[in-house]
């Protein structure tokens, strides 16, 4: 089946580690996107692309960096982690050809930065 | 700002009984909205969404929304509550001036308990 997945699924990690928490999908969609959730504030996004060219900031982008590598990955990198980045961080694909298609979501990873 | 609501951070439903999930919203235009569902340990899975015509719209699980606008509200209803329901709730909101981005506002979520 067509998949949004999300390596790793768990990271521990300590304050001042560059961490990149990688997204793959298979659906063939041009739009992706990193979200991150945190009890009480439901998800934030922090980035977003179109294509492999067109990256933009989302409304939380502090502290992170995406790279498109192709159309199929899209990787969030923290250059030096820190505590309150401590979160679920969830990829998501979207389909530009479908008209007011829903988004997919990847199972999430979980970063502590101790 | 735009923003979107559920003021209910948990809902308590008996297994069998009706439920319903508040969700309502402040964006400019008539924006397209979306339900979602969290199971443990799993990402968001789509079940739902409004764009145009009937304002009662149904989706994945028997899950229905009725969409009003003089209220701005989309809450999410099912006639008959199952244990398999229990979950986290996120409403979402794409609004108009967000057209070409599929750009999403979330809620904060809530978390339903079906009691057996």
């Amino acid at each position: 089946d067509a998949d949004v997945t999300q390596t790793p699924r768990n990271r521990i990690t300590k304050t001042g580690k560059r961490i990149m928490l990688e997204c793959s999908q298979t659906k063939g969609h041009d739009r992706m996107y990193w979200y991150r959730q945190d009890p009480g504030l439901g998800l934030r996004l922090i980035y977003y692309s179109f294509d492999v060219k067109d990256i933009n900031k989302g409304e939380i982008s502090d502290g992170y960096s995406v790279s498109r590598q192709a159309q199929a990955k899209f990787s969030l990198s923290l250059e030096s982690a820190i505590p309150n980045q401590t979160a679920l961080y969830f990829c998501a694909t979207s389909d530009f050809r479908t008209t007011y298609n829903e988004q997919f979501f990847g199972p999430g990873t979980r970063l502590t930065v101790l | 700002a735009q923003s979107v609501a559920q003021p209910e951070d948990q809902v308590n439903v008996a297994e069998g009984n009706p439920l319903t999930v508040k969700c309502t919203y402040s964006v400019s235009g008539n924006p397209y909205l979306f339900w979602y569902v969290q199971y443990p340990n799993r990402g968001l899975q789509f079940l739902l969404k409004y764009i145009t015509g009937d304002n009662l719209v149904k989706g994945s699980y028997g899950f229905e929304a009725e969409f009003n606008k003089s209220q701005t509200s989309f809450h999410l209803k099912k006639p008959s509550a199952l244990v398999s329901d229990s979950a986290l709730y996120f409403c979402a909101v794409r609004p108009m001036d967000f057209y070409n981005t599929d750009k999403l506002i979330f809620g904060t979520g809530t978390r339903l308990q079906v009691f057996p």
